[in-house]
């Protein structure tokens, strides 16, 4: 059974770079054929796609986050990451990282981790 | 993008009841790439319906997911007491992948 973990700091700065990593175990994140995804929610609110890795490097990431964003990803530890800099208190939100299925669909999700911005 | 609106944004009912949630795109969605999810309290959410009508693996067959085009509808056909949750729905087959805002089904 696969399963994601998200690890990474619960408290980043106004302006800094939020960081977060994300450990797959129960399968290997180069079997090809799923894309790893980050998806965010705001408190009490619904659910913001916020882009995707290929175990290749590939990425895509949402347009209006897009100046913002990286990904990476390390497949000799089977985990990725995700990077989103110059912060504010909209960025404020529970961050999850998914795998995105054969057709399109997130068919296993991490417990989540919640990122505070905040002075 | 695509905006997926969900109606209603609150749904009171008892357990063993019928639950009619709805899900209307702002555009055409390719029945393939759409998908339902419930969210507990505290949890992440979990894949409950994909290709508009494919219940995921474990998911009782009380979950049904019907439409097509911009209309899509998630039935529970006897509410249990582990229905109690949020529900959204989901498009992928036009990027950025959205979601709606959520239905809430509570205890009546």
């Amino acid at each position: 059974q696969v399963q994601l973990q998200e690890s990474g700091p619960g408290l980043v700065k106004p302006s800094q770079t939020l960081s977060l990593t994300c450990t797959v175990s129960g399968g290997s994140i180069s079997s090809g054929n799923y894309y790893w995804t980050w998806i965010r929610q705001h408190p009490g609110k619904g659910l913001e796609w916020i882009g995707y890795i290929y175990y290749s490097g590939s990425t895509y990431y949402k347009p209006s986050l897009k100046s913002r964003v990286s990904m990476s990803v390390d497949t000799s530890k089977n985990r990725f990451s995700l990077k989103l800099n110059s912060v504010t208190a909209a960025d404020t939100a529970l961050y999850y990282c998914a795998r995105e299925g054969s057709n399109g669909e997130f068919d296993h999700w991490g417990q989540g981790t919640l990122v505070t911005v905040s002075s | 993008e695509i905006v997926l609106t969900q109606s209603p944004g609150t749904l009171s009912l008892s357990p063993g009841e019928r639950a009619t949630l709805s899900c209307r795109a702002s555009q055409s969605v390719s029945s393939r790439n759409f998908a339902w999810y419930q969210q507990n309290p505290g949890h992440a959410p979990s894949l409950l319906i994909y290709g508009a009508s494919n219940r995921a693996t474990g998911v009782p067959d009380r979950f049904s997911g019907s439409g097509s085009g911009t209309d899509f509808t998630l039935t529970i056909s006897r509410l249990e007491p582990e229905d109690f949750a949020v529900y959204f729905c989901q498009q992928y087959g036009s990027s950025p992948p959205t979601f709606g805002q959520g239905t809430k089904v509570e205890i009546k």
